[in-house]
């Protein structure tokens, strides 16, 4: 079993509207990842998180974008104004060191209508 | 621009039956290359990280080897639970990378017993 859970496992949302997804860790862990697939497509890499703050992001990481850890514990991912093209498997990933591989969440499939 | 390609796309074997998979990439400063594999409706699933040309990881049926420009996962006398996607991934050292995965586009393993 993933050492993250991500929730909600699937979300259905009109264009337009705002979505949150989130990741909750078991574990304290360093670094933090979101990564998207789009169906038939490759897992992309969207943003790094380490202390607290971004650390990289992709061209697909733009200002509709936003990450952040309130509360010591989960990691959110939220889109603002979504779009259609926004539908897509979201992963959360993991690790502990430089030196360790990630680990991924099972995903939260959006859905935009 | 950092680049990972799989082949085949799509692979059908008899159990038993030994095959490779193939993993060429270009990312510039590869700090590590990473195998997963991934069931449906799941999130990428370590198997292996593979650090310098001539390294070899095992795991029980699979076996992951590194060149300066390709990796191979080798599957011996596979079973029907094999049967999955499996993708590869880089990550490179250059700049500020905290580790971002870039990966292929994956191969879907068929094992029929």
């Amino acid at each position: 079993e993933p050492e993250v859970t991500q929730t909600p496992s699937h979300q259905v949302t009109q264009m337009g509207q705002e979505v949150i997804l989130r990741c909750v860790p078991i574990s304290n862990h360093l670094y933090f990842y979101w990564y998207r697939q789009i169906l038939g497509q490759k897992v992309e890499f969207l943003v790094s998180f380490y202390n607290n703050e971004i650390s990289e992001k992709s061209e697909i990481f733009d200002d509709q974008f936003s990450v952040e850890r309130p509360d010591g514990s989960n990691f959110t991912l939220k889109i603002r104004s979504t779009k259609l093209e926004d539908s897509a498997m979201y992963f959360c990933a993991y690790r502990d060191t430089s030196n360790q591989p990630q680990h991924f969440g099972d995903g939260t499939r959006l859905s935009i209508l | 621009e950092d680049q990972v390609t799989q082949s085949p796309e799509a692979l059908r074997l008899q159990e038993g039956e030994s095959s490779s998979l193939n993993c060429s990439y270009t990312v510039s400063g590869l700090r590590g290359l990473f195998w997963y594999r991934q069931d449906p409706g799941k999130g990428p699933e370590f198997l292996f990280t593979l650090y310098s040309a001539g390294e070899e990881k095992e795991k029980e049926r699979l076996k992951a080897t590194l060149t300066k420009k390709e990796s191979f996962l080798h599957i011996t006398a596979p079973k029907p639970e094999d049967s999955a996607t499996y993708l590869c991934a880089g990550s490179n050292a250059g700049g500020t990378s905290y580790g971002k995965l870039t990966f292929g586009q994956g191969t879907i393993l068929t094992v029929h017993p």
